[in-house]
């Protein structure tokens, strides 16, 4: 198994591009997850999926979008980049929400550079 | 939202050396976890504890839940260079349906 799949791995882009950044996971879970990884700040949750058509937002929504068409995919979508956004993303699938009996598969990170 | 205080931000030890760190919080959590992320990927699970008071035990690292459910402390003992990393602790409540993280504490092993 693959586990959670990220693509890029790196990418720079100008202030007002947009792009998308790709999470496939095979595993079969239900929850998928998008966490933006700051110095410092720790995991702060963007939007999360509980399945397919699903998506809700987490604690820092703004400036992003998702959609869940499939169980195995879950895109980020960023319509127009700022500075702000410059960090390093991490998705994440999970089984469920329980905790340590269904913990948090995380892909390798997506570190994105606006300028 | 519920914040966690992990302190401290970061440790530079001796190989050997034995370590310890914490996490607290003003809100109570009903599942603490410990993750520990290498550079360059993303955290993988170390230990999952489910009640207050729990000790629990995964090779050289060592995780209590704390009896006020409001911190949590992991130790890793005699210290190898492969221990380097960043280790999150993160919670679960009751009332939340995900996991509140940490700020991280960036632990560096020297020779």
């Amino acid at each position: 198994n693959a586990g959670v799949t990220q693509t890029p791995k790196f990418r720079i882009l100008k202030i007002g591009q947009s792009m998308t950044l790709q999470c496939a996971q095979d595993m079969n879970h239900n929850y998928m997850y998008w966490y933006r990884q700051d110095p410092g700040m720790g995991l702060k949750l963007i939007y999360y999926s509980v399945g397919a058509g699903i998506t809700d937002k987490g604690e820092v929504p703004n400036g992003y979008n998702v959609s869940r068409s499939t169980t195995e995919d879950f895109p980020l979508r960023l319509e127009l980049a700022a500075p702000s956004q410059t960090s390093v993303y991490f998705c994440a699938s999970s089984y469920s929400t329980r905790g340590g009996d269904s913990p948090l598969h995380f892909g390798n990170g997506t570190r994105l550079t606006v300028t | 939202g519920q914040q966690l205080n992990q302190s401290p931000q970061s440790m530079f030890i001796q190989e050997g050396e034995d370590v310890s760190m914490n996490c607290t919080s003003s809100s109570i959590f009903n599942t603490w976890l410990w993750y520990k992320q290498d550079p360059g990927e993303g955290p993988v699970l170390l230990i999952a504890l489910y009640k207050a008071g729990e000790l629990t035990s995964n090779g050289r690292l060592t995780a209590q839940f704390g009896i006020t459910r409001k911190d949590s402390f992991l130790n890793i003992s005699a210290s190898i260079p492969s221990d380097v990393g960043i280790y999150f602790c993160a919670g679960l409540s009751g009332s939340a349906r995900q996991l509140t993280f940490g700020s991280g504490t960036q632990l560096t092993v020297l020779p």
